[in-house]
């Protein structure tokens, strides 16, 4: 079957740490993944898409992920967490150019300590 | 680009009412989806549109659940009659040829 697994349900980080934020799937085919941000009341909004090429990519507002086909992972990173990340992230899988079809994850809920 | 717009924000209405969510995509997308968030089921793709056709309705939990676009910058979903349990938050969103999907700000709908 497939599907995405977000394990933490809840993180918290101080200001100026790094993040990591695991992600885990189960998909047949090559997958095409997502990192979704939702910041309170509002929808969500894309930080990053793997489709091929370079296992590490980089997204929108410093955040990075890296595709690890033997884990069936792609955790997302940052150096250094900001206040204004704190949010709900959302991982998602799917085939390419069919978003009618991403399968998202229960999301990850960052709060940032000052 | 005003983004996708959801209204109304909010939402509070009594069990047996009829719940209406209107959507306004992104002007030039051609595909349109409807999504509820809860905290026990996280966010699942009810039905989604192409060119103003439902293609795949097969999330939408019920026949209480309706959905319509009747023209490219227009989508409504309905409830009737509202239940308690449909309490949740519903996203629009948008994409040109089913790539990036943009979301609007949802509907948080409450049903007492």
């Amino acid at each position: 079957a497939q599907s995405v697994t977000q394990p933490d349900i809840h993180i918290t980080v101080s200001e100026g740490a790094s993040l990591e934020l695991r992600c885990n799937y189960s998909y047949g085919a090559t997958p095409y993944l997502f990192w979704y941000v939702q910041s309170p009341g509002q929808g969500l909004q894309l930080l990053l898409k793997y489709f091929s090429g370079d296992t590490l990519v980089q997204g929108i507002k410093g955040f990075e992920a890296e595709f690890k086909r033997s884990q069936s992972s792609f955790n997302l990173r940052k150096p250094s967490v900001h206040w204004s990340d704190a949010a709900e992230y959302f991982c998602a899988v799917g085939p390419g150019g069919a978003t009618n079809k991403l399968i998202f994850g229960t999301g990850t809920l960052l709060a940032v300590q000052p | 680009d005003a983004g996708v717009i959801q209204s109304p924000r909010h939402e509070v209405t009594e069990m047996g009412q009829e719940v209406t969510l209107r959507c306004k995509p992104i002007s030039g997308h051609n595909s349109l989806f409807w999504y509820r968030q809860t905290m026990m089921r996280g966010l699942e793709l009810l039905i989604y549109f192409n060119n103003n056709v439902p293609i795949d309705d097969s999330g939408m939990p019920e026949d209480r659940f309706s959905a319509k676009m009747p023209n490219a910058s227009f989508s409504t979903l309905k409830i009737q009659p509202s239940e308690p349990r449909d309490s949740a938050v519903y996203f629009c969103a948008s994409s040109l040829n089913l790539e990036k999907l943009f979301f609007g700000s949802g509907t948080q709908l409450s049903v007492l």
